[in-house]
Formats: structure tokens, C-alpha cells, sequence
């Protein structure tokens, strides 16, 4: 089965300095990976995703993640925080593809980003 | 575009009650998803939607009863619902072609308060 590991509940980070927020998985096949972030009282909003091709992959306001075969990880980073970025942080990856169409997402715990001044 | 719309924001049901919530995207996208979130946890799927037919029940109660009428839609109505139901019910939408690795786009979810 397809799972997504989210180690941190909370990160802390001072405003300007870099974040880093993990997340490690567990596929059978090609992992189709998937960042995801949440502002209090709203839906999910799409950051990123990993399919293919380099490991570096950038995403929507400033985001980016690095996926690491050996590693199993998938960290999500951004050079600078802002106050702005606080919100909860959902890694995903995308079971295998679904026999009618459509996919079926296995989300982690989830972490939660405090960025202060 | 990529916008997902729901309606109501917020909604507080008796058990007796019956109401529906809406979901609405004009993305062209046939796959459609309700999830189930409760506060501080990640979703939880409950029906997936392909070419306007039921693809997946993940064992939800039967007093969700989820209607898609035609490619941009998606209703879910609830009846006789319980207290623990009460959480922020979200849809999603994605292309449903097989073999594509395709992103959901989530609506901003609906409020439902059970009393």
C-alpha cells in the first residue's frame, strides 16, 4: 500500500529564514508525490507535484521540493518565510490509477507552519 | 482556471433534516471527489466520481447519498446525519483519463455543523 510520512506536527521558523517542511513515502512503482497547503477555514490548495523528470521541482509562491529516491523523501522548501506561509502543510501521493479513471490520493498527518516575526 | 466552487459555506442540520451540498467546476474535468476533513486532519475520501459514474464508495453511511447529474455537478445529499458528521465537507475535481497523473483541485468546502 501506498503511504506518506509526515514526521513534524508543528515547524517553527522565524520570518526570512529558510523552511523545510518533510515528508517521507512508501510506493510500489513510480511515486506520483503531491504537495498541498491549507489556510484555516479553506480547501486544500495545490503547490506541486513530482511525476518525472528532475528532482528538483518548482511550485506556486516560492515553493519547491526536492525528491530523493534513495532518501524516500520529498521535503517541500522555500528559500525566505513569510508570516504569510503559516497554514497546514499535506504531502500526498497518488495510489495507483484507478480502473474506471480518476485517482485516489493517500494524504499525510499533515504539519502545521508557524512562521513569526 | 482552476477553481472549484461550493455551496453552502456553512451549513447547521438537525438530525431530522435533509439537505444537499453543491459542488460546481468548469474545468472540463470527469473525475469529481467528496472528502470528509475534520479539524487539524488530513481528508478522508468518500466517493469518487468518473464520467459522471460512481467509481468508488469508501464504505461511507448510506445517509450520504452523492448525485452526480452531469460533468460539471456533484451533489451529495445527507440525511438523518449524526452529531460526529460534522466536519468540512470538500470536493475535488481532476482529469480522469487513464493512465494520468492528474492534480485535484479542491473547492474551499462546506461547514456542516449536525445538532
Amino acid at each position: 500500500a501506498q503511504s506518506v510520512a509526515q514526521p513534524e506536527d508543528q515547524v517553527n521558523v522565524a520570518e526570512g529564514n529558510p523552511l523545510t517542511v518533510k515528508c517521507t513515502y512508501s510506493v510500489s512503482g513510480n511515486p506520483y508525490l503531491f504537495w498541498y497547503v491549507q489556510y484555516p477555514n479553506r480547501g486544500l490548495q495545490f503547490l506541486l507535484k513530482y511525476i518525472t523528470g528532475d528532482n528538483l521541482v518548482k511550485g506556486s509562491y516560492g515553493f519547491e521540493a526536492e525528491f530523493n529516491k534513495s532518501q524516500t523523501s520529498f521535503h517541500l522548501k522555500k528559500p525566505s518565510a513569510l508570516v504569510s506561509d503559516s497554514a497546514l502543510y499535506f504531502c500526498a501521493v497518488r495510489d495507483p490509477i484507478l480502473t474506471g479513471g480518476g485517482n485516489k490520493l493517500t494524504f499525510g498527518t499533515g504539519t502545521q507552519l508557524k512562521v513569526e516575526l | 482556471d482552476t477553481e472549484v466552487t461550493q455551496t453552502p459555506k456553512h451549513l447547521v442540520m438537525g438530525m431530522t433534516n435533509k439537505k444537499s451540498l453543491k459542488c460546481e467546476q468548469h474545468m472540463g474535468h470527469r473525475a469529481m471527489y467528496w472528502y470528509k476533513q475534520k479539524a487539524k486532519k488530513p481528508p478522508e475520501l468518500m466517493f469518487v466520481y468518473s464520467y459522471e459514474k460512481l467509481s468508488i464508495n469508501e464504505s461511507v453511511p448510506s445517509r450520504f447519498s452523492p448525485e452526480c447529474p452531469n460533468s460539471s455537478l456533484l451533489n451529495l445529499h445527507l440525511h438523518a446525519l449524526q452529531p460526529e458528521d460534522s466536519a468540512l465537507y470538500l470536493c475535488a475535481s481532476s482529469q480522469a483519463r487513464a493512465g494520468a497523473q492528474e492534480t485535484q483541485y479542491f473547492g474551499p468546502g462546506t461547514r456542516l455543523l449536525v445538532l
